[in-house]
Parts: structure tokens; C-alpha cells; sequence
């Protein structure tokens, strides 16, 4: 099974600053990986697939990059909506999902 | 626009059984595969299962292997989680979800989820 980890599990960080989130794959997943966030009491919305792909309607300050192994997420300049829980998941193999992200206001 | 809606969900025994449902709209629901994704409360998420657009592929996690089933009716636009033998550990919200268009295994849109208490 591949297990995926993210860094760190929880982010401090103003409104404006740059914020980025790694993931880790434990075998190489290509680039099959998707990113998420999720807000308290709702569903998880897609991001970014394909490891750099962004979505439909997915504001451009968000950005994925990686293949392999190591993957970020960045968010280019950090608004008040984007505070919330941030996963990966790799679909190279079934699908995982990494353990999260908190990104909380300082 | 796309929307996804689950239903049955509730507090069941352990070794109950629950029979969970999705209900698709805003698209053509039989070009799609789909899934149920799980998440423990105030935990990560878990996939459960899925299910090709036309059934003829299903996978279930380790997990859930053997006590749940899978399964859609595209003429209802409904996806189904049938789920037996109930365990504590199966307490979560159900989510069901869509999977991209190019069926590569990312999901695009999710339902609300539904809430699965198992307890005695």
C-alpha cells in the first residue's frame, strides 16, 4: 500500500503570506495526485489534480507542483477564505489520502 | 449543476446492517465512475469503494472487504453502499463522490456526506 504523510500538520499564517504544504509519497506515484480542502462540517473540494492541474472555478494563487515522490501545494498569497484543512491523495495505486493540513490564523 | 446527495445514514448496533444512498443530478450519471470515501470523526479521509460506469469493475478497501457492497443503478442515477456486519470503527460521515471525467481516479465532486454511528 502506499502511504502518503503531508508537512506540516498544522500551519500558522496571516492573511497575504505565502503558504506552502508538502506531501510524501512512500513509493513513486507519477504525478497522480490530487489536493483538497475541506472546511468544517463539509464536503472536500478539489484543487489541483495531476499534480499541477487546477481546477475548474479553483482561484489561480493556488498551485501544485511535484512528481514521484514530493509534492507542494502553494498558495501565492493566503486570503481569508482559505483557512481550512488541506489533503493529498495519490491515485497512482487505489487512492490514499494524506493525514492534512490545518492552515490556521496567526 | 452537478449535485450529489446522500441519505441513509443513522445509529445502527454493531453487526447491523445500513444500506447508504446517492442520489446524482446535473449530469449523465451513467458516463461516470463513482466512490464512497469515509471520514472518522474529527479524522483524515479513507477510501471505501468504487464502482466503474457500467459496474463492471468494483474495488472495496481492506477494510470493508466482504462487509460492504457496491453498487449503482443508472437508470435512477443512484449510487448505493450496502453495509453488513457493522463495526464500531465504521463510525464516520459517508461521502459519496464523482470521479474526474478522465477516469483517472482523482474525485471532482462530493456529496454532503451522511453520518454512520455504530454503537450500542
Amino acid at each position: 500500500d502506499i502511504q502518503m504523510t503531508q508537512s506540516p500538520s498544522t500551519l500558522s499564517a496571516s492573511v497575504g503570506d505565502r503558504v506552502t504544504i508538502t506531501c510524501r509519497a512512500s513509493q513513486s506515484i507519477s504525478s497522480w495526485l490530487a489536493w483538497y480542502q475541506q472546511k468544517p462540517g463539509k464536503a472536500p473540494k478539489l484543487l489541483i489534480y495531476k499534480a499541477s492541474s487546477l481546477e475548474s472555478g479553483v482561484p489561480s494563487r493556488f498551485s501544485g507542483s511535484g512528481s514521484g515522490t514530493e509534492f507542494t501545494l502553494t498558495i501565492s498569497s493566503l486570503q481569508p477564505d482559505d483557512f481550512a484543512t488541506y489533503y493529498c491523495q495519490q491515485y497512482n495505486s487505489y487512492f490514499t489520502f494524506g493525514p492534512g493540513t490545518k492552515v490556521e490564523i496567526k | 449543476q452537478v449535485q450529489l446527495v446522500e441519505s441513509g445514514g443513522g445509529l445502527v448496533k454493531p453487526g447491523g446492517s445500513l444500506r447508504l444512498s446517492c442520489a446524482a443530478s446535473g449530469f449523465t450519471f451513467s458516463d461516470f465512475y463513482m466512490t464512497w470515501i469515509r471520514q472518522a470523526p474529527g479524522k483524515g479521509l479513507e477510501w471505501v469503494s468504487y464502482i466503474s460506469s457500467t459496474t463492471g469493475t468494483i474495488y472495496y478497501a481492506d477494510s470493508v472487504q466482504g462487509r460492504f457492497t457496491i453498487s449503482r443503478d443508472n437508470a435512477k442515477n443512484s449510487l448505493y453502499l450496502q453495509m453488513n456486519s457493522l463495526r464500531a470503527e465504521d463510525t464516520a460521515v459517508y461521502y459519496c463522490a464523482r470521479w474526474g471525467r478522465d477516469t483517472t481516479g482523482y474525485f471532482d465532486y462530493w456529496g454532503q456526506g451522511t453520518l454512520v454511528t455504530v454503537s450500542s
